[in-house]
């Protein structure tokens, strides 16, 4: 009953670095995300992912990358880390896909992953 | 584009009383879905409620209901009997309803929260 896991939970790197956060769900989920959380801004998303094979932007793309290597697992990676980047990451996933959708499309959210940028 | 706008950056209310967390939202799409989710200290985000633009009864789940009122554009958070373990950020969300491929039919866009403390 793992739900959606992600590593690493806290991560601290130096300007310019450049590390992938992991993350992968065990529900069969189609869709997965990648959100930030800063103070006072609630979530922002980053990417997502409607089904294996496919990704787009959210609202905030810039300076991140996205693989959906299959159905399970959606990494994200920071090729040059900023300071600006310093943050709680989220991965979620849901069920929807494709054409079928419904309203009440409830997104499951990993622990959070805490990433300080020096 | 959608706005979700939580007023409230903290609330504090008295064990078992009642608490109404405020969340107006703006959208020009008539088919859309609102959310509510909990963050407690921990991190994690628990979802709570969901109303259907198109839903004629105000959503319930337990002690949470929500206070749909669409021609204001609200969807207040009701949680009744307060507990000390609802004590935690509470978020607003809205995400409308395209069909895929629609790219903005994906994003479930988020309020700032509010953080709710129930006082013993």
């Amino acid at each position: 009953n793992a739900g959606v896991t992600q590593t690493p939970k806290f991560q601290v790197l130096k300007t310019g670095q450049s590390m992938t956060l992991q993350c992968a769900q065990d529900m069969n989920h189609n869709s997965m995300y990648w959100y930030r959380q800063d103070p006072g801004m609630g979530l922002r998303l980053i990417y997502y992912s409607a089904s294996e094979g496919t990704t787009d932007k959210g609202e905030v793309p810039n300076g991140y990358n996205v693989s959906r290597l299959n159905k399970r697992e959606f990494s994200l990676r920071l090729e040059s880390a900023a300071p600006s980047q310093t943050s709680v990451y989220f991965c979620a996933s849901s069920e929807e896909a494709g054409l079928i959708f419904s309203g009440a499309n409830v997104l499951t959210f990993g622990a959070g992953s805490r990433l300080t940028v020096l | 584009a959608q706005k979700i706008t939580q007023t409230q950056p903290g609330m504090f209310v008295q064990e078992k009383e009642a608490v109404t967390l405020d969340c107006t939202y703006d959208t020009s799409d008539q088919s859309y879905g609102l959310f509510w989710y909990k963050q407690p200290s921990s991190g994690e985000m628990i979802f709570l409620i969901y109303q259907g633009s198109y839903d004629e009864q105000n959503a319930t789940e337990g002690r949470y209901s929500l206070n749909f009122q669409k021609a204001r554009k609200s969807a207040n958070l009701v949680i009744s009997a307060s507990q000390l373990g609802d004590s935690a950020m509470y978020f607003c969300a809205m995400r409308e309803l395209g069909i895929w491929p629609s790219g903005s039919a994906r994003q479930l866009t988020f309020g700032s929260g509010t953080q709710l403390t129930v006082l013993p």
